[in-house]
């Protein structure tokens, strides 16, 4: 049972590339997120989903884009990196209580 | 706007001493709490759930307590041991499936 995986765990982008970042769950939640990890300031929320085909924002969502077209994926898109999009990003899944944490995507823009 | 805050930001102790982390937030209507552990680098482990109905959890060394009426939560490690020391992050959730509001952590260190 892997849990909550996501992909790549590291990336550099240079200002104005775009890139996708992988989540995926195997526990059948229906609930996904999408956190930002910057130091010294928490995580903080950029977009949700509460079932397949259905997403919202978050607290933090400019600058990024999600789908969920299968139970199981979530992928968040950044179409045009800018270095204040430099963090760690966290990928979680829950049924109706509590969240479970993939192990990061560290994003550097440059 | 709910706001939680984690007291102290880092705490050092030696090994085998019992200790208390802090969580307070500012409105009561929650849903449930949540305490996670994070080593340097690494996601986020959940270490205890508890819903707005209960008071407590218990996890072997751990227990976490909740008083919503006067917006606080503490954790309780017993006999800590080196392999404890990371940071322990607080998460309130306002209703089902609901995002999580985090407090900024504590760093807890425990010495040999």
């Amino acid at each position: 049972n892997a849990g909550v995986t996501q992909t790549p765990k590291f990336r550099i982008l240079k200002i104005g590339q775009s890139m996708t970042l992988q989540c995926a769950q195997d526990m059948n939640h229906n609930y996904m997120y999408w956190y930002r990890q910057d130091p010294g300031m928490g995580l903080k929320l950029i977009y949700y989903s509460v079932g397949a085909g259905i997403t919202d924002k978050g607290e933090v969502p400019n600058g990024y884009n999600v789908s969920r077209s299968t139970t199981e994926d979530f992928p968040l898109r950044l179409e045009l990196a800018a270095p204040s999009q430099t963090s760690v990003y966290f990928c979680a899944s829950s049924y109706s209580g509590a969240q479970y944490f993939g192990p990061g995507t560290r994003l550097l823009v440059l | 706007k709910q706001e939680v805050t984690q007291i102290p930001a880092a705490l050092s102790v030696p090994e085998g001493e019992n200790l208390v982390l802090n969580c307070s937030f500012t409105d009561s209507a929650i849903y449930n709490l949540q305490w996670f552990r994070q080593d340097p680098g690494k996601g986020l482990t959940s270490l205890l759930l508890i819903q707005s109905s209960q008071r407590e959890q218990t996890s072997g060394r751990l227990n976490a307590s909740l008083d919503k009426s006067s917006g606080r939560s503490t954790l309780y490690i017993a006999a800590s041991q080196p392999g404890d020391s990371a940071t322990y992050l607080c998460a309130v959730s306002l209703n089902q499936g609901g995002k999580l509001i985090f407090g900024q952590g504590t760093e807890l260190s425990v010495k040999p």
